[in-house]
C-alpha cells in the first residue's frame, strides 16, 4: 500500500543540525512531487518545502530559507529534510506528503497533499 | 497571504456543519481540506474546492466563490470531530488557514 514513513526526529540544542527522512513506499516515487508540513505543539500546520518530481526546483516557506535545504534519492525512495542552524521555534512534528495534480479547467494544475506520513518529531530546546 | 478560519464550530449530530475559510480573493484560487483527529496525521477530505479522494463520504462537500470557501459535513457524525484545515497556494508556497476544531455533540 501507499506509505511514508518519516524518521531521524531527535531532541537537539538550538544551533544544531538535524537531517530528517522520509521513505516512500507502493507507488512511483519519482513521478511525484513531495513536501514537508510541520505542527508545533498544540499549534496548527504549517508547510516547510517543497521538491518537484526530478528534484530541480524547490521552495521554502520564507522562515526557513537559507537554513533548511530539501532533497530526494529517487534510488532509495527517500525525502530528506536538512535542517542547519535550528532555534527552538523549528519545535514540531514534520509529516511528509506526497504531492499529486489534477489539471483544471484553464489548462493549469492544481496540486494537493494526498497522502501522509505519520511524523517525525524534533524538539529544540538547550 | 494569510486564510482566516473561525477556531471552533460545534454541530448536533445528524445536523449540519460549515466550516468558512476567508482569504483575499480566496475565489480565484483551488482549495483543499484536511482533517486531522487528535495523534493523528492529517488526511486530505477535499481538493480542487469540492472533490472527494476515493474512500471521503459523500457528506463531505466543498465551494468557493469570493473570499470565502467552505467545507460542509451534512449529517455530521461522532466520527468527525476533528481539527479542519484549509489550505491554497500563492505565490508558488503552499498555505494553510489556523485550523477550526469540529466539535459534534
Amino acid at each position: 500500500q501507499v506509505q511514508l514513513v518519516e524518521s531521524g526526529g531527535a531532541i537537539v540544542q538550538p544551533g544544531r543540525s538535524l537531517r530528517l527522512s522520509c521513505a516512500a513506499s507502493g507507488f512511483t516515487f519519482s513521478d511525484y512531487g513531495m513536501h514537508w508540513v510541520r505542527q508545533a505543539p498544540g499549534k496548527g500546520l504549517e508547510w516547510v518545502a517543497q521538491i518537484s518530481y526530478d528534484g530541480i526546483k524547490t521552495s521554502y516557506v520564507d522562515s526557513v530559507k537559507g537554513r533548511i535545504t530539501v532533497s530526494r534519492d529517487v534510488s532509495k525512495k527517500a525525502l530528506f529534510l536538512q535542517m542547519n542552524g535550528l532555534r527552538v521555534e523549528d519545535t514540531a512534528v514534520y509529516y511528509c506528503a506526497r504531492e499529486s495534480l489534477v489539471e483544471v479547467p484553464s489548462g493549469d494544475y492544481h496540486y494537493y497533499m494526498d497522502v501522509w506520513g505519520k511524523g517525525t518529531t524534533v524538539t529544540v530546546s538547550s | 497571504y494569510d486564510l482566516t478560519q473561525p477556531p471552533s464550530v460545534s454541530v448536533s449530530p445528524g445536523q449540519t456543519a460549515s466550516i468558512s475559510c476567508s482569504g483575499h480573493k480566496l475565489g480565484d484560487k483551488y482549495v483543499c481540506w484536511y482533517q486531522q483527529k487528535p495523534g493523528q496525521s492529517p488526511v486530505l477530505v477535499l481538493y480542487q474546492d469540492n472533490k472527494r479522494p476515493s474512500g471521503i463520504p459523500e457528506r463531505f462537500s466543498g465551494s468557493n466563490s469570493a473570499d470565502t470557501a467552505t467545507l460542509t459535513i451534512s449529517g455530521a457524525q461522532a466520527m468527525d470531530e476533528a481539527d479542519y484545515y484549509c489550505q491554497a497556494w500563492h505565490s508558488g508556497t503552499a498555505v494553510f488557514g489556523g485550523g477550526t476544531k469540529l466539535t459534534v455533540l
